[in-house]
């Protein structure tokens, strides 16, 4: 099986850079995404690392190392639209994808 | 591209009754797709993944008879959820990707499901 930990709750001074860790135990780990979720809609795709090391694209960025079972979403250049609810997620074994609990980032003016 | 349509996103229906939700990728084929469950507030919760021409898997918990999966074709995936009961209220939502190993999953937009 797998099981993901990260931070429930996060918050953050709008223009600010965020960090949201996450720490997984899992069988067959084949990467690590992380998704956005607003209240109310779907988990929409932010980042996937299969490989370690750092990941860009915009203000975000991703990282991952397996040997520490550990990776990290980093938010840059906080906006206020990116209040929203951050899920990691693990893929593990047949291809069976896991999610955190999520973090709920809160950005500040 | 790698764009999953779910339908209806909201539903209301009386205790009793089933409810039926389709997932559909639409630029891509998908062999396997992914139910996923979300009370208030709470995380995604793997409920089954669905293989096309083959029963599905459920996870541990899950009903079989109770929430019937059907994956007829390489871009269709059905969730049933028969004899609805005010619990089974929740956010349903499918996935799937386009490749077999390891790419990212596809979400779609969910179903909100209110029974009564």
């Amino acid at each position: 099986g797998q099981s993901l930990e990260q931070p429930s709750e996060v918050t953050a001074v709008e223009g600010a850079i965020v960090q949201i860790n996450c720490t997984y135990q899992t069988s067959g780990f084949y990467g690590l995404s992380w998704y956005q979720q607003h209240d109310g809609g779907a988990p929409t795709f932010l980042s996937y690392n299969a490989l370690d090391g750092l990941e860009e694209t915009g203000r975000f960025s991703s990282f991952l190392s397996r040997s520490d079972s550990y990776g990290y979403l980093l938010l840059q250049e906080l906006q206020m639209k990116d209040s929203a609810s951050y899920f990691c997620a693990g893929t593990g074994g047949y291809q069976k994808v896991t999610f955190g609990i999520g973090t709920k980032l809160q950005v500040i003016p | 591209g790698a764009v999953v349509s779910q339908h209806p996103s909201w539903v209301i229906c009386k205790s009793g009754t089933s409810v039926k939700i389709e997932c559909r990728s639409l630029d891509f084929q998908a062999t396997t797709m992914f139910w996923y469950r979300q009370f208030p507030k709470q995380s995604l919760m793997l409920m089954a993944t669905s293989n096309e021409g083959s029963k599905a898997t459920y996870e541990q918990g899950v009903e079989k008879d109770k929430f019937l999966i059907n994956h007829a074709s390489l871009t269709l995936s059905t969730l049933t959820v028969t004899s609805a009961h005010p619990e089974d209220s929740s956010f349903y939502i499918c996935s799937a990707r386009p490749t077999a190993s390891g790419s990212p999953l596809h979400f779609g937009n969910g179903t909100r499901l209110t029974v009564t």
